[in-house]
């Protein structure tokens, strides 16, 4: 079984600064990794997911995350972030074996301050 | 395009009442899931169908049950409700043949059990 771990409840930042949002996983066997965002009062959206290849994976909109086997991590980043990035971060892992499901983080809220 | 739509966005129940909550999908998915959002636990997941015919249990079973009416649609009922099934629910479907795991969710149900 995996799990996933998002250490961080809630990040406030202020505009224009750099951003982390910790995310480490358990996993006894191979797996995907995403990072899902959720704005106020929607359903979830796929902001960026890691399947094989470079560690480094990045977005449309600035944000980036690499996986980091060693240390199972997924952390997500962005150098400078917007008042339009507030919103719930879950971290989620799919295996490649077994239930064909995602396993979800419990979030974390940004919150950017002007 | 509709996407994944949820009926109904809110609903308020009392305790021992029964309902169903309803999911479509317009995409061709295969796999569809009903997820839990809790505060401060992230997105658990209830039930899914991997394909057309088939159901299985996730992490959060008890109290639920599903039916795969078709390929597009998922339904979740709640035989006996319970305060502790108070939450905001979310369907998701996935093209299911490769998975590598994206999800495409809907806007959710909020459930209030009193």
């Amino acid at each position: 079984a995996q799990s996933v771990t998002q250490l961080d409840s809630q990040v406030p930042v202020f505009e224009e600064a750099p951003v982390e949002l910790r995310c480490n996983y358990s996993s006894s066997v191979s797996v995907y990794l995403f990072w899902y965002v959720q704005y106020p009062n929607q359903g979830l959206q796929l902001l960026l997911k890691y399947l094989s290849g470079s560690t480094l994976v990045e977005s449309i909109n600035g944000f980036e995350a690499e996986f980091n086997k060693s240390q199972t991590s997924f952390h997500l980043r962005k150098p400078s972030v917007h008042i339009s990035d507030t919103a719930e971060y879950f971290c989620a892992v799919l295996s490649n074996t077994g239930r064909r499901a995602l396993t979800f983080g419990s979030g974390t809220r940004l919150q950017v301050q002007p | 395009n509709a996407g994944v739509t949820q009926t109904p966005k809110f609903q308020v129940l009392k305790t021992g009442q029964s309902m169903t909550l309803q999911c479509a999908q317009d995409m061709n998915h295969n796999s569809m899931y009903w997820y839990r959002q809790d505060p401060g636990m992230g997105l658990r997941l209830i039930y899914y169908s991997a394909s057309e015919g088939t159901t299985d249990k996730g992490e959060v079973p008890n109290g639920y049950n599903v039916s795969r009416l078709n390929k597009r649609e998922f339904s979740l009922r709640l035989e006996s409700a319970a305060p502790s099934q108070t939450s905001v629910y979310f369907c998701a479907s996935n093209p299911g043949i490769s998975n590598t795991g994206e999800l495409f969710f809907g806007e959710g149900s909020r459930l209030t059990v009193l």
